[in-house]
C-alpha cells in the first residue's frame, strides 16, 4: 500500500527552528507538496520537490532525498503565527496525490 | 469574489435529507477536486474532474454524488448520509491535474450528520 508517514505533532520555541520529517513509500514518485493549515482554515501551498536537494522561500526551507522515500520542511525564525498543521503530499506515478495526516506545530512563547 | 470558495460553511443535516455543497473557482483552473478530512487522518481524495470530465472516483459510496456543470463550479450532492459521514469537505482547483501545479483549496464545509 501507500504510505506518507509524518509526526502527530510537534512544539517549538518562538524564534527557535524546527524540521518537520516526512517518510513516504508510494507506487512511483512524481513531486512531493507541503501545505500550511491554520486551525478551520484551508490548506496553503508552501512548496513543491521533484528534484533531490534543498529549496529555500525565504524563512521556509524544503529537502527532498528520492533514494530515501523522504523529506523535511525546515521553519526558521519560528512565529506565533507559524502554529498550524503541515501537510505533506507525494504525487504517485499515476499522478494522485497521496497525502499524510498532517504534523500539528505548536509554537510556544 | 477571488480564490476558491465554498457554501455553506456549516451544515447539519439529519440522515433522511438531501442537501448540496457548492464550490466555485476564480481562477480559471481547469482540475477541480473533492476531499474529505476526518480529524487526525490524511486528506481523503473522493472526487476528480479534469476539464469537466470526472477523472477519479476513488470508491466512494453512492450517497456522495458529484456534478461538474462547467469548469468553474463543482457540486457535491448529499443523500441519506450516515454519522461517520460528518467532516470537513474540501473543494480545491489547479491548473491541470498532474505534474507540478499546486492546489488551491476552498475554505471547506463543516459537515455534520444528526
Amino acid at each position: 500500500g501507500q504510505n506518507i508517514d509524518q509526526p502527530t505533532e510537534m512544539t517549538a520555541t518562538e524564534g527557535a527552528i524546527v524540521q518537520i520529517n516526512c517518510t513516504y513509500q508510494t507506487s512511483g514518485f512524481n513531486g512531493l507538496f507541503w501545505y500550511q493549515q491554520h486551525a478551520g482554515e484551508a490548506p496553503t501551498f508552501l512548496s513543491y520537490n521533484v528534484l533531490d536537494g534543498l529549496e529555500e522561500k525565504g524563512r521556509f526551507s524544503s529537502f527532498l532525498s528520492r533514494s530515501k522515500g523522504y523529506s523535511y520542511l525546515l521553519l526558521k525564525e519560528l512565529q506565533m503565527k507559524d502554529s498550524a498543521s503541515y501537510l505533506c503530499a507525494v504525487r504517485d506515478s499515476n499522478y494522485q496525490l497521496i497525502w499524510g495526516a498532517g504534523t500539528k506545530l505548536i509554537i510556544k512563547p | 469574489e477571488t480564490g476558491v470558495t465554498q457554501t455553506p460553511r456549516h451544515l447539519v443535516m439529519g440522515m433522511t435529507n438531501k442537501k448540496s455543497l457548492k464550490c466555485e473557482q476564480h481562477l480559471g483552473h481547469n482540475a477541480m477536486y473533492w476531499y474529505k478530512q476526518s480529524a487526525k487522518k490524511p486528506l481523503e481524495l473522493m472526487f476528480v474532474y479534469n476539464f469537466k470530465e470526472q477523472t477519479e472516483n476513488n470508491s466512494v459510496p453512492s450517497r456522495f454524488s458529484p456534478e461538474c456543470p462547467n469548469s468553474s463550479h463543482l457540486f457535491l450532492h448529499l443523500h441519506t448520509l450516515q454519522p461517520e459521514d460528518s467532516a470537513l469537505y474540501l473543494c480545491a482547483s489547479s491548473q491541470e491535474e498532474a505534474n507540478s501545479y499546486e492546489q488551491y483549496f476552498g475554505p471547506g464545509t463543516r459537515l455534520t450528520v444528526t
